[in-house]
């Protein structure tokens, strides 16, 4: 079970930082995403951050301006996102990576807005 | 840049049979890229069908069936039904912690 929040509404060129928290999953066996999904289009891998936080891997559009993180002892997920966009607005998904490099578990999402 | 591709929509009849398709915009999908298949209703978070090529996870009906097609990755739904009415997204494991997903299949049943 994970559960996203921290997402809202924000203006251009500013952060917010989305937070995922972990139950009935042991969570620091798993590799952690983000996935998003922008109103009306499709599925865009964010982030991704292996098991003990040492590897951090990111889409090129994002590069530079979010940072994954996670802390195993709280069961969480975390993602600073700083320098918002217009084009960030999207429903942001928190996801478990299983062995076998596939998506296994979702959340429901956090919606963020960046107003143009 | 690796683009991901799949029919943007596709037509199948209730019991009918119906096979989609993901493609590379230059190169071939194989086995090495993990390829999973996700269905997303309106509305709610998407989900896992099948993984690893061909993998069904827990719980998916065993109408749905994931292979290779040539140089392509494809899923089948044999006996469709009206709630497979979704969209149905492939997902490609490029490299060491970086996916990319193709633009998604709108499938109707009627």
């Amino acid at each position: 079970h994970l559960v996203e929040s921290g997402g809202g509404l924000v203006q251009p060129g500013g952060s917010l930082r989305l937070s995922c928290a972990a139950s009935g999953v042991i969570f620091r066996s798993y590799w952690m995403s983000w996935v998003r999904q922008a109103p009306g289009k499709g599925l865009e891998w964010v982030a991704n951050i292996i098991l003990d936080g040492s590897e951090r891997y990111y889409v090129d559009s994002v590069k530079g301006r979010f940072t994954i993180s996670r802390d195993n002892a709280k069961n969480s997920l975390y993602l600073q996102m700083n320098n918002l966009g217009v084009d960030d607005t999207a429903v942001y998904y928190c996801v478990t990576v299983a062995s076998g490099y596939y998506f296994d578990n979702w959340g429901q999402g956090t919606p963020v807005t960046v107003p143009s | 840049q690796t683009v991901v591709t799949q029919e943007p929509s596709f037509s199948v009849s209730p019991g009918g049979t119906v096979t989609l398709t993901c493609g590379l915009s230059s190169g071939s999908v194989s086995t090495d890229l993990y390829p999973s298949w996700c269905q997303q209703t309106p509305g709610q978070a998407p989900r896992t069908l099948i993984y690893n090529t061909n993998t069904r996870s827990s719980g998916v009906p065993d109408r749905f069936s994931g292979s290779i097609l040539g140089n392509k990755a494809a899923l089948t739904i044999t006996g469709a039904q009206a709630d497979d009415e979704s969209d149905y997204y492939c997902v490609l494991y490029m490299t060491r912690g970086h996916w990319v997903f193709g633009g998604g299949t709108k499938l109707t049943v009627l």
